[in-house]
């Protein structure tokens, strides 16, 4: 089993729309979830982190992690053609980061 | 500040040689990482350096070797390149505090023949 789980996609919605990614992870010793974007042929950058359960607001952006359930999700809200990437979940419980596999988001205009 | 570079931004290797990929950063950070990234395999840690002077494994370290050369440079060097080792790599870097994230570079797409 993969320490961190993420369902892939492609996932294509209107623009406007709400967006909901989701991962799981198995660690319980996990405590920093981050979120990454992840535009075409580019590096990933941050999004947002958050630490242990809870919700973290930025923008159209809302994390959240329910460390009970092993969940984390990322909300975006107003959804806009510019959020079109791929977006990476990534959890560390030390020095070494864990990434899920990417969630590919296309908001059509 | 550039942030991380990396070098070259695309490189073709034929089986059995070898190269090295250069990273470098300019925000003194103490940790810097190495990735690989495939289709369906996400980010997949090579090896990482949590200061000057330390490298350790991460998941996937073989056939690869790493140099932190000093606190601003990491490379990554393939011994005998692989089919297998086709891939996009990315360095990253943090300051090594669990609530500090990783900045990566632009990346170095490989293909080996």
């Amino acid at each position: 089993q993969k320490e961190v789980e993420q369902d892939p996609g492609p996932l294509s919605v209107p623009e406007g729309a709400i967006v909901s990614l989701n991962c799981t992870y198995s660690n319980s010793a996990f405590q920093y979830f981050m979120w990454y974007r992840q535009y075409s042929r580019k590096g990933p950058e941050l999004l947002m982190y958050t630490y242990s359960s809870g919700n973290k607001e930025d923008g159209r952006f809302t994390a959240q992690v329910d460390k009970s359930s092993k969940y984390i999700s990322l909300f975006i809200r107003d959804s806009q053609p510019s959020d079109s990437a791929t977006y990476l979940c990534a959890m560390i419980p030390g020095n070494q980061f864990y990434f899920g596999t990417g969630t590919s988001l296309t908001v059509i205009p | 500040n550039a942030g991380v570079t990396q070098t070259p931004k695309f490189q073709v290797l034929k089986t059995g040689q070898s190269m090295t990929l250069q990273c470098a950063q300019d925000m003194n950070h103490n940790s810097m990482y190495w990735y690989r990234q495939d289709p369906g395999m996400g980010l997949r840690l090579i090896y990482y350096s949590a200061s000057e002077g330390t490298t350790d494994k991460g998941e996937v370290p073989n056939g690869y070797n790493v140099s932190r050369l000093n606190k601003r440079e990491f490379s990554l060097r393939l011994e005998s390149a692989a089919p297998s080792q086709t891939s996009v790599y990315f360095c990253a870097s943090s300051d090594g505090h669990p609530a500090d994230t990783q900045y990566f570079g632009p990346g170095t797409r490989l293909t080996v023949l």
